[in-house]
């Protein structure tokens, strides 16, 4: 059974708007969550990370989301760029223990 | 550091045969970690080793899987026999616990893509 899941397989924007990515949880031990970005052919890259005793994470143009009563995550690319175009998964573990990751999301960004 | 290293970047195999998938972690890191990317599941962990021991490998499919790390730089995935469902993305990714800055960040290797036919 999915632990983490990413809802929306794909996502499309327009350069410079808005890029919001979503990702739910079911288990309540998850305490550290992350986003990792994956461009064809080549392994997923660490993007930006968020512990729960925090429920925002800025780091540029990312910031990563997290609403724990709805067990929910989130993260904005603002202003999106085509170069951001690549799946995104998220990830979340419970005591430094393994990860758990989602099905990703594709995102295109439109110049 | 040239980062996790996988080897082969492809490989294709009819059902039945013997495929071993190899990774080089990066030097240092003290966690290894093999994970099967698909499309219905994402990337599944399928086993992972803390200081070259096997921790968990609850995430292996079934006995035709197994898993190896001889020493500190060197794992293979091993799969014998080889079926077609066994078909996807291979992907290894190591860490270093507790890094600053990066605590729980794990690299990826590029993965391997295993077709077996």
């Amino acid at each position: 059974d999915q632990q983490v899941k990413q809802n929306s397989p794909s996502l499309s924007v327009q350069e410079g708007r808005i890029s919001i990515l979503n990702c739910d949880y079911t288990n309540s031990m998850f305490d550290y969550f992350l986003w990792y970005k994956k461009y064809p052919a080549e392994g997923p890259t660490f993007l930006i990370s968020i512990s729960s005793i925090k429920d925002k994470n800025e780091d540029g143009r990312f910031t990563v989301f997290l609403n724990k009563s709805a067990k929910h995550l989130s993260l904005h690319i603002v202003p999106s760029q085509p170069g951001d175009s690549a799946v995104y998964f998220c990830a979340a573990s419970a005591l430094g223990n393994q990860f758990y990751f989602g099905t990703g999301t594709s995102l295109t960004v439109i110049p | 550091d040239a980062g996790v290293i996988q080897s082969p970047r492809h490989e294709v195999t009819e059902m039945g045969q013997e495929v071993t998938l190899r990774c080089k972690p990066i030097s240092g890191h003290d966690y290894l970690f093999w994970y099967r990317q698909t499309m219905m599941r994402g990337l599944e962990l399928l086993i992972y080793f803390n200081n070259n021991v096997p921790i968990d490998d609850s995430g292996m499919p079934e006995d035709r899987f197994s898993a190896k790390m001889p020493n500190a730089s060197f794992s293979t995935l091993k799969i014998q026999p080889s079926e077609p469902r066994d078909s996807a993305v291979y992907f290894c990714a190591s860490s270093l616990y507790g890094t600053s800055g990066g605590a729980y960040e794990q690299y990826f290797g590029p993965g391997t893509r295993l077709t077996v036919t």
